[in-house]
């Protein structure tokens, strides 16, 4: 069993769309994070949940929405695609707040053209 | 505000030779401290993890890391090398009660046989 799943692996959009990436964990983990990998592999975090509730918003631009319906899933939600948005988002999860161990899962790389 | 750096950003190694990855961060606060590897095309993995106590730690893989608070380093280390250590490694830290993992910008470890 995957302990964190995200679908779709690849998506490939025109600019202008709208898209949605899901992540699921089965960890039974509280805490669920939202993290984009850029071109030269650098890593930083969008945003992280506790139990449904936005804790951490990192200056995303507002096009960008995190959505929890349970704390088992973290979905993410992005209005009018541009080219910069193209990168490997990965969604992760821990136990409780503080990321004393995250696991990732595979990423999703989305490609905007 | 913490950054982490990793000096180098490719290490080139032959096989079953010793191996030194160099992290070193900058925080006002304590911080937990972390390495993941990312193979091609995969999601993080843990390598090891630093919450406090013994200053030398062992994680999967035959990898083992060092805290030095006062050079304020964890340097990665491995005494032989395998052609499957070939991947993407990562430095980070989480401050004490965030929710987030702040990354350096990654080692690209390739093995040569």
């Amino acid at each position: 069993d995957t302990a964190v799943s995200q679908t779709p692996k690849y998506l490939v959009t025109q600019m202008g769309n709208d898209k949605s990436i899901k992540c699921e964990q089965n960890l039974g983990h509280d805490t669920m994070y939202w993290y984009k990998q850029d071109s030269k592999k650098f890593l930083k975090i969008m945003f992280s949940y506790n139990n449904k509730e936005l804790i951490i918003n990192e200056t995303v631009p507002n096009r960008f929405s995190p959505k929890s319906p349970d704390k088992a899933h973290l979905n993410l939600h992005i209005n009018s695609l541009e080219l910069g948005d193209s990168a490997v988002y990965f969604c992760a999860s821990s136990q409780r707040q503080g990321a004393t161990e995250a696991f990732f899962g595979q990423g999703t790389r989305l490609t905007v053209v | 505000a913490q950054s982490v750096t990793q000096l180098d950003s490719q290490v080139p190694v032959f096989e079953e030779a010793p191996v030194e990855l160099r992290c070193n961060y900058s925080s006002s606060v304590s911080v937990y401290l972390f390495w993941y590897v990312q193979y091609p095309n995969q999601g993080l993995q843990l390598l090891l993890k630093y919450l406090s106590g013994s200053t030398l730690v062992k994680g999967i893989n035959g990898f083992e890391a060092e805290f030095n608070k006062s050079q304020t380093s964890f340097h990665l280390r491995k005494p032989s090398v395998h052609i499957s250590d070939t991947a993407e490694y990562f430095c980070a830290v989480s401050p004490h009660n965030t929710d987030k993992l702040i990354f350096g910008t990654g080692t690209r470890l390739q093995v040569f046989p």
